[in-house]
């Protein structure tokens, strides 16, 4: 079966620290990987996808096939960055699987 | 440009009783649509999705319904609310997949139902 883990519940770190969010998932076929970000009052809305390859907000995902994860990274947190950060696997070309959320605190 | 409404944002509902959430998007055909539950603590589960008019999928056996009576209309239902239905919903929408890329979901502000 289709999973997505998210270990850390709240990710504290200081305002230039760098910063990575663990997502790990497992799939038995070719998995397509996002993580999702909610700000405090908005939407949840998308970040990045593996498929993209891109950086957004600094922000940079690789997918490893071979120990099943795509963890977010960013070289220095900024305070703006604080947000609920959400990894989702899409199987099946409409289903969505997401992991329990991350809550990164960027402290000043 | 594609925009998504779901409203209430708020419901409050007394056991037993019925359930009427409604979405809908503009700017856009054909969409894919999806509701999701959001427990506290917990990721998004996945509750349905549908890909036209007519056509839902129920990912998890639940006491909800979902159905799709105009293209980019998505209703959630009840006929009987549980207690275990109290949660944050959302909607969201995706366009169709192009080639072998699949397109991100984009999701609407959610309603928070209490059930009392």
């Amino acid at each position: 079966a289709q999973r997505v883990t998210q270990p850390e519940k709240l990710l504290s770190v200081f305002k230039g620290a760098p910063v990575e969010l663990k997502c790990n998932y497992s799939y038995s076929g070719s998995p397509e990987l996002f993580w999702y970000v909610q700000y405090s009052r908005q939407r949840l809305q998308l970040l990045l996808r593996h498929i993209s390859r891109e950086s957004i907000k600094g922000f940079t995902a690789d997918l490893n096939k071979g120990e099943t994860s795509f963890h977010l990274k960013k070289p220095f947190a900024q305070e703006e960055d604080s947000a609920m950060y959400y990894c989702a696997l899409q199987y099946n070309f409409n289903k969505f699987y997401f992991g329990s959320g991350t809550k990164l605190n960027v402290k000043p | 440009s594609q925009t998504i409404h779901q409203w209430p944002a708020t419901l409050v509902q007394p056991v037993g009783s019925p359930l009427s959430l409604e979405c809908t998007v503009e700017g856009t055909s054909n969409p894919n649509l999806y509701w999701y539950r959001q427990a506290a603590g917990r990721g998004l589960q996945l509750l349905f999705y549908s890909v036209g008019i007519g056509q839902i999928s129920s990912e998890v056996p639940q006491n909800l319904s979902a159905s799709r009576p105009q293209d980019r209309q998505f209703i959630l239902s009840s006929k009987k609310l549980l207690l275990s239905d109290s949660g944050f919903y959302l909607c969201a929408w995706s366009g169709p997949r192009q080639g072998r890329s699949n397109q991100p979901q984009h999701f609407g502000d959610g309603t928070r139902l209490s059930i009392l």
